[in-house]
């Protein structure tokens, strides 16, 4: 079946540095990919998708390309701030064996000052 | 373009007593979706609408709990006999079936479910 595997966290950074968190992906065909963040006690708001392989998502300094080769779309930015600290899901849509998302057990992010 | 809205935010309710949440999607966004979210895990998908019709039911869904989206605009997911198990947030999402934006999902704040 169709599933999402991210990195375990919390990943732990200094303010500026550089950030990835892994994240692959089992599913049949090309699904659409996302990325979601999740700060405390809200809904997850949507940072960045990608619906084809090679395409590049990228929103508020953020990015991940489709590898279709790897099965991957890993999470990127270059100069991580304290407020980027959150909940990161990675997720996928699939509209075969139903139409829904199906999301990665998350990764929290923590940028200290 | 108002966002999901759900309602209520929060909700602490002895075990054995019934709740019911509400959701409203974006307006004009004929699908709608339900998931539950515990404590350091992701969004687990429930129950989806397409229109009226829901169309999906997970696993999950045990007998106690029934949405509904009668007139194709907002849902509601009630739950029976409560149990301290289904403590968790329950997120509503929406999206439109059409061109473009067509698989992405819009989630609104989550309403937290507190069973004592």
């Amino acid at each position: 079946g169709n599933s999402v595997t991210q990195m375990e966290g919390p990943v732990t950074l200094s303010e500026e540095a550089f950030l990835t968190i892994n994240c692959t992906y089992t599913a049949t065909g090309y699904p659409s990919l996302f990325w979601y963040v999740q700060y405390p006690g809200e809904g997850l708001q949507l940072l960045l998708k990608a619906t084809k392989a090679d395409d590049k998502g990228s929103n508020k300094g953020f990015e991940a390309t489709y590898r279709k080769e790897t099965t991957s779309f890993h999470l990127e930015k270059g100069s991580v701030q304290v407020s980027d600290s959150a909940v990161y899901f990675c997720a996928l849509f699939r509209n075969t064996g139903g139409f829904k998302t199906i999301f990665g057990a998350g990764t929290r992010l923590f940028v200290k000052a | 373009d108002t966002g999901v809205s759900q309602d209520p935010r929060h909700k602490i309710t002895k075990r054995g007593q019934n709740v019911t949440f509400r959701c409203d999607p974006i307006s004009e966004h004929n699908r709608l979706y339900w998931y539950r979210q515990t404590l350091g895990q992701g969004p687990e998908f429930l129950t989806y609408f397409q229109n009226e019709a829901q169309l999906e039911k997970s696993r999950l869904l045990s007998d106690r709990f029934s949405a509904e989206r009668p007139k194709g605009s907002f849902s509601t997911l009630e739950i029976q006999r409560t149990e301290q198990g289904d403590s968790a947030m329950y997120l509503c999402a929406s999206s439109l079936n059409g061109k473009g934006d067509r698989n992405t999902i819009y989630f609104g704040e989550g309403s937290w479910l507190t069973v004592v």
